[in-house]
């Protein structure tokens, strides 16, 4: 089993519509998480980052953190056919100097 | 500020060659990663230096796999030989750690698309 899940899509939405994206992951030290945009043939860039458990808020993004659950969230409001790309978690503990552990990546298609 | 450079961006080679992929990371980071990207494994961590040393090489699939930084500004990720299942996207980062070991963003590069044929 791997230490990150992430469901791959991909997930279709309306314009303006909510987007809603999840990850679990198994390793308790967990401590730092990520969310990476990916668009097609480029590489990652850092969207949001969260340390511990919480919310964290940055314009239409949001993260949210439940470690009880072992449980990261990323919500998209008024989502934007730019907003169309696939979504990577990632996630690493305290002392791992910055060995990240990425989820699957979910594609997202956000249609006008 | 160039970002990440790698070069090349593509390389289609035959099944036993050589490959060299290149990385200049961002001027004044400390910490450079090496990462492979394929559709059935996603994106995998191969090796990744501080301040030009190797801090875990876990990541490498096997000795066909070597890694080197021989200066802040320059890496390379060598494959010998070459073989099919090689090929994937290939992305250098770079990053800035600080003293307590967790690094900051990791800025990825545009990647090498690598095809064995």
């Amino acid at each position: 089993q791997k230490e990150v899940e992430q469901d791959p899509g991909p997930l279709s939405v309306p314009e303006g519509a909510i987007v809603s994206l999840n990850c679990t992951y198994s390793n308790s030290a967990f401590q730092y998480f990520m969310w990476y945009r990916q668009y097609s043939r480029k590489g990652p860039e850092l969207l949001m980052y969260t340390y511990s458990s919480g919310n964290k808020e940055d314009g239409r993004f949001t993260a949210q953190v439940d470690k009880s659950s072992k449980y990261i969230s990323l919500f998209i409001r008024d989502s934007q056919p730019s907003d169309s790309a696939t979504y990577l978690c990632a996630m690493s503990t305290t002392d791992s100097w910055g060995k990240l552990q990425f989820g699957a990546g979910t594609q997202v298609v956000v249609t006008p | 500020d160039a970002g990440v450079i790698q070069s090349p961006r593509h390389e289609v080679t035959e099944m036993g060659q050589e490959v060299t992929l290149r990385c200049k990371p961002i001027s004044g980071h400390n910490s450079l990663f090496w990462y492979r990207q394929t559709m059935m494994r996603g994106l995998e961590l191969l090796i990744y230096f501080n301040n030009n040393v190797p801090i875990d090489d876990s990541g490498m699939p096997e000795d066909r796999f070597s890694a080197k930084m021989p200066n802040a500004s320059f890496s390379t990720l060598k494959i010998q030989p070459s073989e099919p299942r090689d090929s994937a996207v290939y992305f250098c980062a770079s990053s800035l750690a600080g003293e307590g070991g967790f690094t900051d963003t990791q800025y990825f590069g545009p990647g090498t698309r690598l095809t064995v044929l």
